[in-house]
């Protein structure tokens, strides 16, 4: 089957650094998804690995171990804004490169 | 805003009766996806399509489930008969092609009564 497990929650301060993990267990991986999710809203891109290793883009980065099936999101600077939750989502190369997602993890930040 | 939109974007129906969703994508991409998402759960593959064509259907939906391209521009989502179950925010997401992220748009969130 195909499973994606991330944290429920995540507490931190602001200005602060958080790192979300996400673990998976799919058939045909082809690449990760990270999206950020306010309450009410659609979800929204923050990044895309398909090779092993760390993709920095802002104060977001991103990783991903293929082999291990591992990937986390940093966030960097926390700012009251970051409060949201962060779906991990899989694509897979079965049939027409679906996507599948985590639960998502929803991130508190505090002044 | 994303480019996608979705009609409409709140949906009130008692049980048992028949709805449908509309979704615009951003009008370049050809690849069209709809999935359900309920409070704390991330969002649930539904079904999408490449152009007019549904390539895939999820087997969690069941047949009271239909979703159309006709055209390969818009897309509807009927679910038929109704349960209180289906109650859930129905997002429809689009992208120019398979290497891409999906665009979201705001959804339409059902209650069902």
């Amino acid at each position: 089957g195909q499973n994606i497990d991330q944290p429920t929650e995540m507490t931190a301060t602001e200005g602060a650094i958080v790192q979300i993990n996400c673990t998976y267990q799919t058939s045909g991986f082809n690449g990760l998804f990270w999206y950020q999710q306010h309450a009410g809203e659609a979800p929204t891109f923050l990044s895309y690995n398909v090779l092993d290793g760390l993709e920095e883009k802002g104060r977001f980065s991103s990783f991903l171990s293929r082999s291990k099936g591992y990937s986390y999101l940093l966030l960097k600077e926390l700012q009251m804004k970051d409060s949201a939750s962060y779906l991990c989502a899989a694509r897979l190369n079965t049939g027409g490169f679906k996507t599948i997602f985590g639960a998502g993890t929803r991130l508190f930040v505090k002044a | 805003d994303t480019g996608v939109s979705q009609d409409p974007r709140h949906k009130i129906t008692k049980r048992g009766q028949n709805v449908t969703f509309r979704c615009d994508p951003i009008s370049e991409h050809n690849r069209l996806y709809w999935y359900r998402q309920t409070l704390g759960q991330g969002p649930e593959f539904l079904t999408y399509f490449q152009n007019e064509a549904q390539l895939e259907k999820s087997r969690l939906l069941s047949d009271r489930f239909s979703a159309e391209r006709p055209k390969g521009s818009f897309s509807t989502l009927e679910i038929q008969r109704t349960e209180q179950g289906d109650s859930a925010m129905y997002l429809c997401a689009s992208s120019p092609g398979v290497a891409y992220e999906q665009f979201f748009g705001p959804g339409t969130r059902l209650t069902v009564l």
